[in-house]
């Protein structure tokens, strides 16, 4: 079966430190990523997303970046965080599209708090 | 583009009773699919309930069920005897087969099962 599993599961970091988020899918191939943002009490963000090695795809402009420098691997970065950085970030994965693969699944989740 | 519309922040419902959440969205296709997903406390993402647009009948699992009107763009969930481990914050979300691969989410329902 697919697992799915991110961390670090909480950080707190300074302003203006970096961050990366790592997130890795198992038992599965070529699978699209995604990154997401939820502020306190809201819904979801799309942040970025990933259809294979390599390829990006941005939503909102913002002072995050991703990588995905493996099949099954989602990295989630930033130069210099900002105090609104701070919030629930979510890994999640799909089958590709034309697999049948519509149903998103979602990681454990990393609480960042920007001080 | 796509939209989804939960117009219900915040609900309770007394143990054992019945209660719906409502979901409307917005699309131009007319092959995609709908969820509601329920975040616990534990701010774990959990598939409840999923529908296929070009499937007439409503889904169901279990205690959940849900009302698709395909004509006036609305997915409601019904939660039948309520525990008190269905409080949650409780998020609609739509995607389909073009659109960027993307999953979009309701601002969620924050539902609260009085005992």
């Amino acid at each position: 079966s697919q697992t799915i599993h991110q961390w670090p599961a909480t950080l707190v970091q300074p302003v203006g430190s970096p961050l990366s988020l790592e997130c890795t899918v198992e038992g599965t191939s070529n699978p699209n990523l995604y990154w997401y943002r939820q502020a306190a009490g809201r819904g979801l963000q799309l942040l970025f997303y990933s259809v294979g090695i390599g390829q990006i795809s941005s939503e909102v402009p913002q002072n995050l970046s991703a990588s995905r420098p493996q099949d099954r691997q989602f990295i989630l970065s930033s130069k210099k965080l900002l105090l609104s950085d701070s919030g629930f970030y979510l890994c999640a994965w799909t089958i590709p599209r034309g697999y049948g693969g519509n149903t998103i699944y979602f990681g454990e989740g990393s609480w960042l708090t920007v001080v | 583009a796509q939209t989804v519309t939960q117009s219900q922040p915040e609900m309770s419902v007394q143990e054992a009773e019945t209660v719906t959440l409502s979901c409307t969205y917005d699309t131009s296709e007319s092959n995609y699919y709908l969820f509601w997903y329920k975040q616990p406390p534990s701010r774990q993402m959990i598939l409840v309930i999923r529908q296929e647009a070009y499937k007439q009948q409503n889904a169901t699992e279990n205690r959940f069920s849900v009302n698709f009107q395909k004509a006036a763009k609305s997915f409601s969930l019904k939660i039948s005897d309520s525990q008190l481990g269905d409080t949650a914050m409780y998020f609609c979300a739509f995607t389909s087969n073009t659109g960027g691969f993307k999953t979009i989410f309701g601002a969620g329902t924050r539902l609260f099962v009085k005992a």
